[in-house]
């Protein structure tokens, strides 16, 4: 079955400085990935998704992930963070053969520092 | 278009009372999922709908937790005998139709808080 680590459960930057947020994931099959942002008391919004076209995904808000099979990752990138950015942010794996086929990671809440 | 609507909004209830959670879809999405999210965590899947097709209940926490969707679309998420520990933001999503490249699109939740 296919699975989603997010290696870190907090990231705290500084305004203007890169933003990177991690996700690894394991599936036995071609998956697609995906990263939701939650603001606080919001509803999850899709950031960018992965579906085997280009590895390089580029998101809303500047964000953009690249997908890396040799390494299983889906890392989350911004070069440089705004205030707004402050929210929850989660790594979802899906792939063909399971019947509840999404599966998300743990989150990982980044904190933006004026 | 309308995107997922999800009632109430925010839901108090005493303990030992039961509650109904409704879901709304978009229009023509064939998949919808329960999502509960407690203070501070990740989602906790709870159960998934897809067409015609049974359920999959393998998240429901309890025997207390049911859900149907009629007509497949609008959906109840139902807690009996509410307990403490089921407050927490219940989110629900639907989906185009299950494959790998249909993302899900969330409602803005119902807030749950049991006294």
């Amino acid at each position: 079955a296919q699975s989603v680590t997010q290696l870190d459960s907090h990231v705290s930057v500084s305004e203007g400085t890169p933003v990177l947020l991690r996700c690894n994931y394991s599936s036995s099959y071609s998956p697609s990935l995906f990263w939701y942002v939650q603001h606080p008391n919001k509803g999850l919004q899709l950031l960018l998704k992965y579906t085997s076209a280009a590895t390089l995904v580029k998101g809303i808000n500047g964000f953009e992930a690249e997908f890396k099979k040799s390494e299983t990752s889906f890392h989350l990138t911004k070069p440089s963070a705004h205030m707004s950015d402050a929210a929850e942010y989660f790594c979802v794996v899906s792939d063909l053969y399971n019947n509840n086929d999404m599966r998300f990671g743990a989150g990982t809440r980044l904190t933006v520092k004026p | 278009g309308a995107g997922v609507s999800q009632s109430p909004s925010n839901k108090v209830t005493e303990k030992g009372k039961d509650v109904e959670l409704r879901c709304d879809p978009i229009s023509g999405h064939t998949a919808l999922y329960w999502y509960r999210q407690s203070l501070g965590q990740g989602l906790e899947f709870l159960i998934y709908f897809q067409g015609n097709s049974a359920p999959d209940k393998s998240g429901l926490p309890s025997d207390r937790f049911s859900a149907e969707r009629t007509g497949g679309s609008v959906s109840t998420l139902t807690i009996q005998r509410t307990q403490q520990e089921d407050s927490a933001v219940y989110l629900c999503a639907s989906r185009p139709q299950v494959g790998v490249a249909y993302e899900q699109y969330f409602g803005p939740g119902t807030r749950l808080t049991v006294t």
